[in-house]
């Protein structure tokens, strides 16, 4: 079935730990999102890509990194956890004509 | 870049009234305008978009308006029910292979008895 997949669900790590949140769409959509969004409140640009190899951050980009090596995956890195990084990260795909974006379900991630 | 602006932040409504949302854009190229609405622990689902070429469209209880000239639009939700209480996103983006969607910053809809 066509959808945007997310992994892990959830996840609780330590202040300085490297983590990677996976994020792909079968959907063959050439862009992808990834936002940072407190319970209920804003969608916060993190970073995009509009193609393979091409990305560019958002605001709230400087301590996290991305990769679209393939069109369906796009995984997002933070290099190094903190507790401000608490917070749920959804991950988003929309073709390349002016159609809707479909959300994945979200990683809830817990700093401690 | 985009920038889009949404109020009210949040909004309260009887059941049976209508609710209205508006937004303003800045980038007079933008022309895909999409509506979510996020349910509480939800991902955000689109409710409905509207075209540049366009300036109304209806589904069912809900329906957006599109002023290019004024660069605004609004999402209007007729006979409210409780099942409407959630946060709404209004969204534009511009023409490009490039071009991103710009989010607004939210409105939560809450539907009293």
């Amino acid at each position: 079935e066509a959808d945007i997949y997310q992994t892990p669900r959830y996840l609780v790590i330590g202040t300085g730990k490297k983590i990677t949140l996976e994020c792909s769409q079968t959907m063959g959509h050439d862009k992808m999102y990834w936002y940072q969004q407190d319970p209920g409140m804003e969608l916060h640009l993190i970073h995009y890509s509009y193609g393979v190899n091409s990305t560019e951050k958002g605001d709230l980009s400087s301590e996290s990194t991305v990769s679209r090596i393939r069109t369906e995956h796009f995984p997002l890195t933070l290099e190094s956890a903190r507790p401000s990084h608490t917070s749920q990260y959804l991950c988003a795909s929309s073709g390349s004509m002016n159609t809707e974006a479909f959300f994945g379900q979200g990683t809830r991630l817990t700093v401690v | 870049g985009e920038n889009v602006e949404q109020h009210p932040s949040t909004l309260s409504v009887q059941e049976g009234d209508s609710a209205v949302i508006k937004c303003t854009y800045s980038d007079s190229a933008s022309n895909y305008f999409p509506w979510y609405k996020q349910e509480l622990g939800k991902r955000p689902q689109l409710i409905i978009d509207i075209r540049s070429n366009v300036g109304e469209k209806k589904d069912q209880r809900i329906a957006v308006t599109l002023n290019k000239t004024a660069k605004h639009f609004s999402l209007h939700i007729t006979e409210t029910q409780p099942e409407d209480s959630a946060v709404y996103f209004c969204a534009a983006r511009g023409a490009g292979t490039a071009s991103k969607l710009t989010f607004g910053t939210g409105t939560r809809l809450q539907v009293t008895l």
